[in-house]
């Protein structure tokens, strides 16, 4: 059973331009969450998907940032017009239920971001 | 509103000493504790949970720690520290509010250095 998959590992733009970070859940898992992670600090929640559906996008900025979980297919962040601010690494999370806080969620290695 | 504190942003330690990295908590309910390792360019390991069951919470990789709601503390140790263990260390608490999924709220994270 492969783990939570995010591809790319690694993207550079230039300011100004889109980024796309996907995320593959654990099979069987239909629950996915964003966190975003700057230099030197910690996690930061962003977005709670499920599949058609978001549910929870407190954490996400107003502008120029959105989310997505098809029914077929891995789940994307998307991120227009990027600016130096925008560089950071960006983790994927999965779940199979929402239904108990302490359900363990699975991390993806992470995308990181580099805005030049 | 949920936070979680952790007091050591680095820990330098030599090879077969012992661990403490310390970990405040601030919540209203009894909440749900993580502690996560990220080694680098690598993913969100789960070393341990605590969910309100026993108070002392054995992980993996010989890590555990103690829940003490009179000290508002969560401290991770470990009796005898390996070259394998230098990382990045997050404490976690699931926000009790998210309506019943895993919204994470992430210490600052303490960077274990581990020296022969």
């Amino acid at each position: 059973n492969a783990g939570v998959m995010q591809n790319p590992r690694h993207l550079v733009r230039r300011r100004g331009q889109e980024a796309r970070l996907r995320c593959s859940p654990m099979k069987g898992h239909s629950h996915v969450y964003w966190y975003r992670q700057l230099p030197e600090e910690g996690l930061k929640f962003m977005v709670y998907l499920q599949k058609e559906n978001i549910i929870d996008e407190s954490g996400m900025p107003k502008e120029r940032f959105s989310a997505e979980f098809p029914k077929e297919g891995p789940s994307i962040l998307r991120i227009q017009q990027v600016v130096r601010g925008d560089s950071a690494a960006y983790f994927c999370a999965s779940s199979p239920r929402k239904d108990r806080v302490n359900t363990e969620a699975f991390f993806g290695q992470g995308t990181r971001l580099t805005v030049v | 509103a949920q936070s979680v504190t952790q007091l050591d942003s680095h820990v330098s330690v030599s090879e077969g000493t012992p661990v403490l990295l310390r970990c405040n908590y601030s919540s209203s309910y009894s909440p749900s504790l993580f502690w996560y390792v990220q080694h680098p360019n690598k993913g969100l390991q789960l070393l341990l949970k605590y969910t309100s069951a026993a108070t002392l919470v054995k992980g993996i990789n010989g890590f555990e720690a103690e829940f003490k709601k009179s000290e508002t503390s969560f401290h991770l140790t470990k009796p005898s520290a390996h070259m394998s263990d230098a990382a990045e260390y997050f404490c976690v608490v699931s926000d009790p509010f998210s309506g019943g999924y895993n919204k994470l709220i992430f210490g600052a994270g303490t960077r274990l250095a581990v020296h022969p």
